[in-house]
């Protein structure tokens, strides 16, 4: 079974802190992403890694950046959090063959409350 | 522009009776469409993955179509415990999913 898991359930943070989420796949999938879903927005990529210490922006990468340093940990940090950043933070894992990738399977989520 | 659009918005059902969601799919070259099931408060589950028209999956009471321009997942006798938002997505180049904006379903005991 593909598990994937979140550093927490619910976080609680002030505006200007700095926040590091944290996931870790057990399955060495090659690509690892960092989604946030609103109501009425649905699903949005913020950031995916396709290998270690490689990122690339997804579509709504500001204010946010990321870490892989090993395949199977990859982190989303919020340099300076503002409340538009409350929000249900969602990561995902996949494996790639040969420029291929397959379905995504994803963790918990983190519910991410800044006041 | 790649595009995912299910419908209906929302769907509510009496134990048992059977009915389909839809989502219709833009995309140049599909190399995958994809089915997840997600509770509130939880990550998306897998469900399924359709690679060309014509191929259907099944699981349960459960069981996804593929056409050139849409999928179907169609839910029959279904119970409380199905109730949960359905999501559909496509690849959007090599490793990028596009996401519908899902299905809430309901089923009334």
């Amino acid at each position: 079974d593909v598990k994937v898991t979140q550093s927490s359930r619910y976080l609680v943070k002030r505006t200007g802190e700095k926040v590091f989420l944290e996931c870790v796949q057990d399955m060495d999938h090659e690509n690892m992403f960092w989604y946030r879903q609103d109501p009425g927005l649905g699903l949005r990529l913020i950031y995916f890694s396709y290998d270690v210490k490689m990122k690339e922006k997804g579509d709504i990468p500001e204010g946010y950046s990321v870490s892989r340093e090993k395949k199977e940990r990859f982190s989303l940090i919020l340099e300076s959090a503002s409340t538009n950043q409350t929000s249900m933070y969602l990561c995902a894992s996949s494996f790639s063959i040969r420029d291929l990738s397959y379905e995504q399977y994803f963790g918990p989520g983190t519910r991410l409350t800044v006041t | 522009e790649d595009q995912v659009t299910q419908s209906p918005e929302a769907l509510r059902l009496q134990e048992g009776e059977s009915s389909s969601l839809n989502c219709s799919y833009t995309v140049s070259g599909l190399r995958g469409l994809f089915w997840y099931r997600q509770d509130p408060g939880k990550g998306p589950e897998f469900l399924f993955t359709l690679y060309s028209a014509g191929e259907e999956k099944e699981k349960e009471r459960l069981k996804a179509t593929l056409t050139k321009k849409e999928s179907f997942l169609h839910i029959t006798a279904p119970k409380p415990e199905d109730s949960a938002t359905y999501l559909c997505a496509v690849f959007q180049g090599a490793q990028k999913l596009v996401f519908g904006q899902g299905t809430r379903l309901t089923i009334n005991p």
